[in-house]
C-alpha cells in the first residue's frame, strides 16, 4: 500500500497527558499537512510543510501543539498536556508541489481525552 | 466565518437516480475547488476537481459544476449506486495554495 499512513490509528488519553501522532506521507509528496476534524465539520487546517520546513501554523494550533517533519520524509504531532476539547480525528495529507494539488489523506488518528 | 457552506447535512436519493450535492462560498478569491468522499473511520478520498477558468469538469459518474457569478458548485453523481452512500466534502482554495477550506459535509444515502 503506498498511500498515506497514520499511526495509531486510535489513542486514548487521560487530561494531561503528552500524546505523539506519525503520519507517513506518499513518497514523491513534498507537501505534508495536518488537519483536524471534530464531529459534524469538515477538516479545519492546523499546518504544513514543504520538505522539511513548516510553513504554515493555523491559530487552531496552541503552544501546546508542536510538529516537525525531520528530513522531509514522515511527521509527528505531538499534543502536550492534552484537554478534553482535544478529542478530534486528526488527519494528514500530502501532496505534490504544484499551482492546482489534490491532497491524499490518511485514514487518521481518533484521539479520546477522558 | 464559514467560507465554504453545504447547508444541506443529509440526502437520500433511489439508486439509479441523479444525486445533486450543492456546495457554496463566499470568498471571491477562491479559484480551484474539490469534492471529498468519506467512508466511516477513513480518511476523505479526492474525487474531482475543477479550476475557476472550467464552468464545468466530468469524469465517469462525476460532474462538478462551478457558477462564478454565484459562488455556488455542485456535484452530480449519474446513475447513483447504494456504493456512493458517504459523506461527501467540498473544498475551496486559491492557486499554489497549501491548505482547503472544507465545508461541513453532505452525508448522501443511496437507496436500493
Amino acid at each position: 500500500d503506498t498511500g498515506v499512513s497514520q499511526d495509531p490509528r486510535h489513542k486514548i488519553t487521560k487530561r494531561g497527558q503528552n500524546v505523539t501522532f506519525r503520519c507517513d506521507p506518499i513518497s514523491e509528496h513534498n507537501r505534508l499537512y495536518w488537519y483536524r476534524q471534530t464531529l459534524g465539520q469538515g477538516p479545519e487546517f492546523l499546518t504544513y510543510f514543504q520538505n522539511e520546513a513548516q510553513l504554515e501554523k493555523s491559530r487552531l494550533l496552541s503552544d501546546r501543539f508542536s510538529a516537525e517533519r525531520p528530513k522531509g520524509s514522515f511527521s509527528t504531532l505531538e499534543i502536550q498536556r492534552t484537554e478534553q476539547g482535544d478529542s478530534a480525528m486528526y488527519l494528514c495529507a500530502s501532496s505534490l508541489a504544484s499551482s492546482y494539488n489534490e491532497q491524499f489523506f490518511g485514514p487518521g488518528t481518533r484521539l479520546t481525552v477522558l | 466565518d464559514q467560507q465554504v457552506k453545504q447547508n444541506s447535512p443529509s440526502l437520500s436519493v433511489q439508486e439509479g437516480r441523479i444525486s445533486i450535492l450543492n456546495c457554496d462560498y463566499t470568498n471571491s478569491m477562491f479559484d480551484y475547488f474539490l469534492w471529498y468522499k468519506k467512508y466511516p473511520a477513513e480518511g476523505p478520498t479526492f474525487l474531482i476537481s475543477i479550476s475557476s477558468i472550467k464552468d464545468k469538469n466530468e469524469d465517469g459518474r462525476f460532474t462538478v459544476f462551478l457558477n462564478k457569478s454565484a459562488k455556488h458548485l455542485s456535484l452530480h453523481i449519474v446513475p447513483s449506486q447504494p456504493g456512493d452512500s458517504a459523506v461527501y466534502f467540498c473544498a475551496a482554495g486559491t492557486s499554489g495554495t497549501y491548505k482547503y477550506i472544507f465545508g461541513t459535509g453532505t452525508r448522501l444515502k443511496v437507496l436500493a
